[in-house]
């Protein structure tokens, strides 16, 4: 069936330190995958998606690495600042634009300043 | 532009009881979806709607129900409540076919049911 799955449960990093958050995920049959933020208390945020078909999208500090062949996905945030601690969750999209999403269990990422 | 909306913000319930929650979805999205998240765990889909009608469905039994309304706003509706329902209640709004994965999430209802 379908999974997505964390490796790291939680990290801790140092201001300023790079972060890389890992995924898995076994349906090779999703259009898309995202990044989403949580904060406590709040809804889940967008940071980034990619396409099944590209292995590479940056934004603003964040950038997203698909892999398909090993089914994986990961985060990098650059130059953590304390205001990217938070949970992160990743998200696959099947069943077409806009259909549901099926979230992972989440990473807790601790910024110390 | 106006995010999306949740409410009530918490609810306490006991068991048997049936619930409502609503949600206003982003100004000019079409497509709403309804997410369970228990405690420490991801988002669970529980059903999107688009057009008023339901439009795909999780692993959830008939007794989570819903509706759109021509605004595109939408309820959740949980009869016969069970401790296990106890959770926070997202919901996230999108339009349809613009592409990418990304959907606005509310700030969620937290229910406790007792």
């Amino acid at each position: 069936g379908e999974s997505v799955g964390l490796h790291l449960p939680t990290l801790s990093v140092q201001e300023g330190d790079n972060s890389i958050i890992n995924c898995a995920y076994s349906n090779s049959a999703s259009d898309y995958f995202i990044w989403y933020k949580q904060e406590s208390g709040k809804g889940p945020q967008f940071i980034i998606d990619i396409r099944s078909n590209m292995d590479k999208r940056q934004g603003q500090r964040v950038t997203v690495l698909l892999n398909k062949t090993v089914k994986h996905l990961s985060l990098q945030i650059a130059a953590t600042q304390p205001g990217d601690s938070a949970v992160y969750f990743c998200a696959e999209n099947s069943g077409g634009s806009n259909y549901k999403l099926t979230f992972g269990k989440g990473t807790l990422l601790t910024v110390n300043p | 532009e106006t995010g999306v909306t949740q409410s009530p913000t918490h609810l306490i319930k006991t068991r048997g009881q049936q619930v409502t929650l609503r949600c206003s979805s982003q100004s000019g999205h079409n497509t709403v979806s309804w997410y369970q998240q228990a405690l420490g765990q991801g988002p669970q889909f529980i059903f999107q709607y688009y057009r008023e009608e339901e439009n795909g469905r999780g692993n959830f039994p008939p007794r989570f129900s819903g509706l759109q309304f021509p605004n595109y706003s939408s309820e959740l509706n949980v009869n016969a409540l069970e401790l296990d329902d106890s959770a926070l209640y997202l919901c996230a709004s999108s339009l349809a076919n613009a592409g990418g994965g990304e959907q606005f999430f509310g700030p969620g209802t937290r229910l406790t049911v007792l």
